[in-house]
């Protein structure tokens, strides 16, 4: 099955600096991978995702890019606000219904 | 704009005694699915429920869990007997179409399962 590996576990950055997260997949046929935002107790959303036949997109501050021959994907936060503290989840889904999720990265953003 | 919801918001039950725990999907949406995430670890996929059966299930889910689609509105998730391991957060999700093919879950606020 696929297992999706997440770097790093925390991740602490003083407001305005960039920060990045990375993961990687072993299922070489994930075509689709979300990123989530998780507020402490609260439910995951969906933030940004990306589909095997791109290799990059942009949302604001935020961009994801998928390089498929590495079988790795990044999330990049430009100019980190304090409201940008969360965890953040990636995850590869392939052609099962099953979507594996990484272990998720702590962002905190230093005001 | 609609949202998934989940009740309890907290639940607290004695090993060894039944739980359901209760979610209301988007109203159009087809694709419905539990997911639990043990404090601290990531979030871990335990079924997936499609047309009135279930599509997809993970190890996790054994025959100690069952869902159920009872009235065309709520779904639940029904832990038979309660143990320590099963403290988590459990959300449930919905989906218009299919994961498989891209679409977005949304994900219910989770309902926090103590079992003491």
């Amino acid at each position: 099955g696929e297992n999706v590996e997440q770097h790093p576990s925390t991740l602490s950055v003083q407001e305005g600096d960039s920060a990045v997260i990375k993961c990687t997949y072993s299922d070489s046929a994930s075509n689709y991978f979300p990123w989530y935002k998780q507020e402490l107790g609260k439910r995951p959303q969906l933030i940004i995702d990306i589909r095997s036949n791109v290799g990059e997109k942009k949302d604001q501050r935020i961009a994801v890019t998928l390089n498929k021959t590495a079988k790795h994907f990044s999330l990049h936060i430009t100019e980190t606000q304090p409201e940008d503290s969360a965890v953040y989840f990636c995850a590869a889904k392939g052609g099962s219904y099953i979507p594996t999720f990484g272990r998720g990265t702590s962002l905190i953003v230093h005001p | 704009e609609p949202e998934v919801t989940q009740t309890p918001s907290h639940q607290v039950t004695q090993m060894g005694q039944e739980v359901i725990l209760r979610c209301v999907p988007i109203s159009n949406h087809l694709y419905f699915y539990w997911y639990r995430q043990i404090l601290g670890q990531k979030v871990e996929f335990l079924v997936s429920f499609y047309n009135n059966e279930i599509s997809e299930k993970s190890e996790i889910f054994d025959d100690q869990f069952s869902v159920e689609r009872p009235d065309g509105s709520n779904f639940t998730l029904k832990i038979r007997s309660t143990k320590l391991e099963d403290s988590a957060m459990y959300f449930c999700a919905s989906s218009l179409g299919g994961i498989q093919n891209g679409a977005e879950q949304f994900f219910g606020p989770g309902t926090r399962l103590t079992v003491l």
